[in-house]
């Protein structure tokens, strides 16, 4: 079956440290990969996707993420983080087939600033 | 702004009871899904419509039903309410197969 594992509940980051969000997932074929934000009270914004090609793939905000087939895993990066970067990450496995399109969520990767 | 647009923002209602909540799509989206985001869990998907039909669902009981309209806004209904069913519920517009979702903000429900 498929899932998606973030291993770490709550990080904790300085302002203008590097950052690194990680994210396994378990998929039978080549997956579509996604990274949403979540600000409080608010939906899910899409950061970035991976469907092929470069494994290396740029996002909003600065972000970025490497898909790594070997070790089933899309992990978020970004070098300088800010203040307003604080919020919930998720990362998401999509299945898309037929016109079917359905997203299997990890359970989030909560993300502090300190100043 | 994604224009995916739920109401209401929030609901409190008692166990046993129904709720109607409440999605309009981003203009030219055709599909419509919803998910449910418990406390502290990433959103799990309920199902999707498009062309006023279900077009897939996940692992919920049947008192969590939608309806989607010719205007392809939709609606989810829960009957008989429990008190697992207090989350935050999100919907998201799209086009047919495409990959990229929209959420809206989302409506979030109490069961007490």
């Amino acid at each position: 079956a498929q899932s998606v594992t973030q291993p770490d509940i709550h990080i904790t980051v300085s302002e203008g440290a590097s950052l690194e969000l990680r994210c396994n997932y378990s998929y039978g074929a080549t997956p579509y990969l996604f990274w949403y934000v979540q600000s409080p009270g608010q939906g899910l914004q899409l950061l970035l996707k991976y469907f092929s090609g470069d494994t290396l793939v740029q996002g909003i905000k600065g972000f970025e993420a490497e898909f790594k087939r070997s070790q089933s895993s899309f992990n978020l990066r970004k070098p300088s983080v800010h203040w307003s970067d604080a919020a919930e990450y998720f990362c998401a496995v999509g299945l898309i087939s037929g016109g079917y399109n359905k997203l299997i969520f990890g359970a989030g990767t909560r993300l502090a600033v300190h100043p | 702004e994604t224009g995916v647009t739920q109401s209401p923002t929030h609901l409190i209602k008692t166990r046993g009871q129904q709720v109607t909540l409440r999605c309009s799509s981003q203009s030219g989206h055709n599909t419509v899904s919803w998910y449910q985001q418990a406390l502290g869990q990433g959103p799990q998907f309920i199902f999707q419509y498009y062309r006023e039909e279900e077009n897939g669902r996940g692992n919920f009981p049947p008192r969590f039903s939608g309806l989607q309209f010719p205007n392809y806004s939709s609606e989810l209904n829960v009957n008989a309410l429990e008190l697992d069913d207090s989350a935050l519920y999100l919907c998201a517009s799209s086009l047919r197969g495409a990959e990229k979702l929209f959420f809206g903000s989302g409506t979030q429900l109490s069961v007490l």
